[in-house]
C-alpha cells in the first residue's frame, strides 16, 4: 500500500540555524505534497504545500523542494525561531477523482533552542 | 468561509462503554470527510473517509465505525470501547478539488 517515510524523528537546532526534514513516498502517482505543523494538544495546521508540476515553493522562511524521480520531498526552515518548535508532518496524495486519501509521515519533533 | 466543528474536546470513558464523536462542516457542500487517530506522540493514522452521504471507506480493521447521515456530518462510533482506543481523534475535510485538508480541533479520548 501507500507509504510515506519521514526523517528525522527528532531534530534539535539553535535559534537562527536552518532545519531540514525529509520525506519519501512510495506511490509514484502522488502529485500533491503538503506539510503540517502541530503544536502540543492542537490540530495540525497546513503551512505549505506543493504540486508535482513544481520543483520548489517558498513562503518567507519556509520552503519545500520536490524530486519526483527519487520520490523525495523536503521542508526547509531558515532562521529558526523558538516558536517554530512543534511536530511537523509531511503527506502525499493523488489529485484525481475517486482517490481521496492523504497519507502522512510519522512526524518530526523540532526543538529550537534560544 | 468554511469551518469545521468537532466535539467534545475531551472525553473520558470506561472500557466497554459506547462512543459517539461528531463532526460537522459549514460553508461547503459535498466535502470529502475523514477521521484520523493520533496515539500519544505518534503520527496520524487514517481510520475512515467518506466521499458522500452513506459512503464510508475503512482503512484499518478495528473496533470503530463511521457514518455520514448528512452531507456535512461525519460520526465516529464504537459499541464497546477498548483501552487501545485511547488517543487524539481528528476530523478533517477536503473540498472537491481534493487539495488542502483542514482539521477540526480534535477530541482527546481516554479509555480507562
Amino acid at each position: 500500500g501507500e507509504n510515506v517515510e519521514q526523517h528525522p524523528s527528532t531534530l534539535s537546532v539553535q535559534e537562527g540555524d536552518s532545519a531540514v526534514i525529509k520525506c519519501t513516498y512510495s506511490d509514484s502517482a502522488s502529485n500533491y505534497f503538503p506539510w503540517y505543523k502541530q503544536e502540543l494538544g492542537k490540530r495540525p495546521q497546513l503551512i505549505i504545500d506543493i504540486r508535482s508540476n513544481v520543483g520548489e515553493k517558498k513562503d518567507q522562511r519556509i520552503a519545500v523542494t520536490l524530486n519526483k524521480t527519487a520520490k523525495h520531498f523536503s521542508l526547509h526552515i531558515t532562521e529558526t525561531q523558538p516558536e517554530d518548535s512543534a511536530v511537523y508532518f509531511c503527506a502525499a496524495s493523488r489529485l484525481r477523482g475517486g482517490y481521496n486519501k492523504l497519507i502522512f509521515g510519522a512526524g518530526t519533533r523540532l526543538a529550537v533552542h534560544p | 468561509s468554511q469551518t469545521i466543528h468537532q466535539w467534545p474536546a475531551t472525553l473520558v470513558q470506561p472500557v466497554g462503554s459506547p462512543l459517539s464523536l461528531e463532526c460537522t462542516v459549514e460553508g461547503t457542500s459535498n466535502p470529502n470527510l475523514y477521521w484520523y487517530r493520533q496515539a500519544a506522540g505518534r503520527g496520524l493514522q487514517l481510520l475512515f473517509y467518506s466521499v458522500g452521504i452513506g459512503q464510508i471507506s475503512s482503512e484499518v480493521p478495528q473496533n470503530l465505525s463511521a457514518s455520514r447521515p448528512q452531507d456535512r456530518q461525519f460520526i465516529l462510533s464504537s459499541k464497546k470501547l477498548l483501552l487501545s482506543d485511547s488517543g487524539f481523534y481528528l476530523c478533517a475535510w477536503r473540498g472537491s478539488f481534493l487539495e488542502k485538508l483542514f482539521f477540526g480541533s480534535g477530541t482527546q479520548l481516554s479509555v480507562l
